[in-house]
């Protein structure tokens, strides 16, 4: 159990398809992220959400829509993704927005 | 631009000694994270430098020099469950919210 729970943690979809990924955090933190991680690659950041309010969105596609209803609830919805979105994407969460980040287990994402 | 540079993949021996560098190149810097990821597991938080010199925790070390831009985790006594992928992440955003800059990983396979 990290405290953060993704839901789910595999998920297969077509390029038309839409789709949730969603991220709870029982930990009551004030902070919830967004990060990708493709093979081989950093881990990218992708939304930041500070008490509910998005303070970052890191040039990421429209295709990738954040909703953020309150402090222990993140979700990313999906739709018309392409092959190379398939990944890892994890949610986390901190104290402040400075302390060090909590992990979920990640949704593995493959696109078809 | 923004790096993070480790190596990546490394090896060791069941209770050696195994030291993990990091060298980064970012516009700001705000403190130093090291992450632990088994496979198909979250990163969990390992330790945090935002002053020069060691940081002890257990058998785990982490040293910074922000003069040089390097970091490295220093392992002890290796376990075989210590066998995962270790990130590190530089935050460059000094007294902003918590952007973390993630290297590649190093992939440590430990053997017996």
């Amino acid at each position: 159990e990290t405290g953060v729970t993704q839901t789910p943690r595999h998920l297969v979809m077509g390029m038309t398809n839409k789709k949730s990924l969603k991220c709870e955090q029982h930990l009551g933190h004030n902070a919830m992220y967004w990060y990708k991680q493709s093979a081989k690659k950093p881990l990218e950041l992708m939304f930041v959400y500070n008490f509910k309010e998005q303070t970052e969105n890191n040039s990421v596609p429209s295709r990738f829509s954040p909703e953020c209803p309150n402090s222990s609830h993140l979700f990313l919805h999906l739709h018309t993704l392409q092959p190379e979105d398939s990944a890892l994407y994890l949610c986390a969460s901190s104290q402040e927005i400075e302390g060090p980040l909590h992990f979920g287990n990640g949704t593995r994402l493959t696109v078809t | 631009g923004q790096n993070i540079d480790q190596p990546t993949e490394m090896t060791a021996t069941e209770g050696a000694i195994v030291q993990i560098n990091c060298t980064y190149q970012t516009s700001g810097f705000n403190g130093l994270f090291w992450y632990q990821q088994h496979a198909g597991e979250a990163p969990t938080f390992l330790s945090y430098n935002v002053l020069d010199g060691l940081e002890e925790k257990g058998r785990f070390s982490s040293f910074l020099s922000r003069s040089k831009g390097y970091s490295y985790l220093l392992l002890k006594e290796l376990q075989m469950k210590d066998s995962a992928s270790y990130l590190c992440a530089v935050r460059d955003s000094p007294g902003g919210y918590n952007k973390l800059i993630f290297g590649a990983g190093t992939r440590l396979a430990v053997h017996p």
